[in-house]
């Protein structure tokens, strides 16, 4: 399975844009980019997900690189409720599983 | 609404003892998934289904069990056999192909007394 690796923590401050970076470098071309938060004691919930242009949704944008071996995704303004563990995976087509890695902690300052 | 329901949210097991998670989803989904999640660290897959009657294992397959006899279920059995089940338990969905996201449940803690 192709890894991402992501920064193990940032922090940013309420009603300010946060971008949240993740590298996968040994991308395949049938790799989907998703990302995911999760709340503590509480599941995953789903972000959004690309495979080649950048996508948006009224969660959040995902900026993916040209050479698709790193991706960014886009908080265009936080809240408190942003803050999470964001988890960056790769989806390989027809594998039908995705591996999680440790994530970015993601503290938002009022 | 549709979606994934897990029970019991907190389940304590004696040592020694095999206790089932359950897990329902009403998403129609084809697949279906059992994550662990330790503290502080991320998720790790036990099992998982992409059709009934039929599962692979995943990286902790070990100590664990699942049945996948209707679509909308997919229990799990931490058995005897696993020695630190202590941990947050995660099952969650999806529909065929790439083009969607994981639907997960709320979890189950399970805790050795």
């Amino acid at each position: 399975d192709a890894k991402t690796t992501q920064p193990n923590s940032m922090e940013s401050n309420e009603e300010e844009p946060v971008h949240l970076p993740c590298n996968h470098s040994t991308i395949s071309g049938t790799d989907y980019i998703h990302w995911y938060r999760q709340l503590p004691s509480q599941g995953p919930e789903y972000v959004i997900h690309g495979l080649t242009s950048n996508v948006n949704n009224r969660m959040a944008s995902l900026a993916i690189a040209e050479d698709r071996k790193s991706s960014t995704l886009i908080l265009h303004r936080a809240t408190l409720r942003d803050a999470a563990v964001y988890y960056c995976i790769l989806g390989r087509e027809g594998a039908q599983k995705l591996v999680f890695g440790q994530g970015t902690r993601l503290t938002i300052n009022p | 609404d549709g979606g994934i329901t897990q029970s019991p949210k907190y389940l304590f097991r004696k040592e020694g003892q095999n206790v089932t998670l359950s897990c329902e989803q009403n998403l129609n989904h084809d697949a279906m998934y059992w994550y662990r999640q330790d503290p502080g660290q991320g998720l790790r897959l036990i099992y998982y289904s992409q059709i009934v009657n039929d599962f692979q294992k995943g990286d902790i397959a070990e100590g664990y069990s699942v049945s996948r006899e209707k679509k909308e279920s997919f229990p799990l059995t931490v058995t005897s056999a696993q020695k630190n089940p202590t941990a947050f338990y995660l099952c969650a969905s999806i529909r065929a192909g790439w083009g969607h996201g994981y639907t997960f449940g709320s979890g189950t803690r399970l805790t050795v007394v």
